[in-house]
């Protein structure tokens, strides 16, 4: 199975400030035919389903703000937040969808410090 | 309105059987491959297992494989999981997700139904 690893566990960002998470795969999800990642962002605010933010590692979901992008190749990706909101405090997932067998990472907890 | 809504969690005992559902509205569900996604209390995200739209394919992950199935009926737009021989740590919300069309990331959850195993 392809391990996902993020980093940090939590993060306390003030509003208006740059929040980065980062995750990395045990093996690439770049598949070398259509150079794509397959690699996927979610936002998880409590007693709710995940959202589903970016896709792709870097295409943004319609109606995602454009603060949220993402980036990175192969095994490592970040997600950035370029100017954190009140809204955005959240718990934050990557995932592969490379192998039939999905995983996402351990999650990010997003705070306002 | 495009959503999933899943029902059929509760409390079952070690060992017990119980059936979950999810039935989809607002879709072409038999085009999509569905999936399910457990979450343990206060843990992180864990994908279940997966069908393709018509049903033919499947696939599990190892935690669950071989006392879990997934099946579903696109005429009754609906997606099943049966769990068998559960342990105490199979305690979760199980959510059913779809597939998007664009990737394969998960662009629709439903809202979970809670499942506790215990005695």
């Amino acid at each position: 199975d392809i391990v996902m690893t993020q980093s940090p566990d939590s993060l306390a960002v003030s509003l208006g400030e740059r929040a980065t998470i980062n995750c990395k795969s045990s093996q690439s999800v770049l598949y070398s035919s259509n150079n794509k990642n397959y690699l996927a962002w979610y936002q998880q605010k409590p007693g709710q389903p995940p959202k589903l933010l970016i896709y792709w590692a870097s295409t943004r979901e319609s109606g995602v703000p454009g603060r949220f992008s993402g980036s990175g190749s192969g095994t490592d990706f970040t997600l950035t937040i370029s100017s954190l909101q009140a809204e955005d405090v959240a718990v934050y997932y990557c995932q592969q969808y490379y192998s039939t067998l999905l995983t996402f990472g351990g999650g990010t907890k997003v705070e306002i410090k | 309105e495009v959503q999933l809504l899943e029902s059929g969690g509760g409390l079952v005992q070690p060992g017990g059987s119980l059936r979950l559902s999810c039935a989809a509205s607002g879709l072409s569900f038999s085009s999509y491959a569905m999936n399910w996604v457990r979450q343990a209390p206060g843990k992180g995200l864990e994908w279940v297992s997966v069908m393709s739209g018509g049903g033919s394919n499947s696939y599990y992950a190892d935690s669950v494989k071989g006392r879990f199935t997934i099946s579903r009926d696109n005429s009754k737009n609906t997606l099943y999981l049966q769990m068998n021989s559960l342990r105490a740590e199979d305690t979760a919300v199980y959510y059913c997700a779809k597939r998007s069309t664009w990737s394969d990331a998960f662009d629709l959850w439903g809202q979970g139904t809670v499942v506790t195993v215990s005695s």
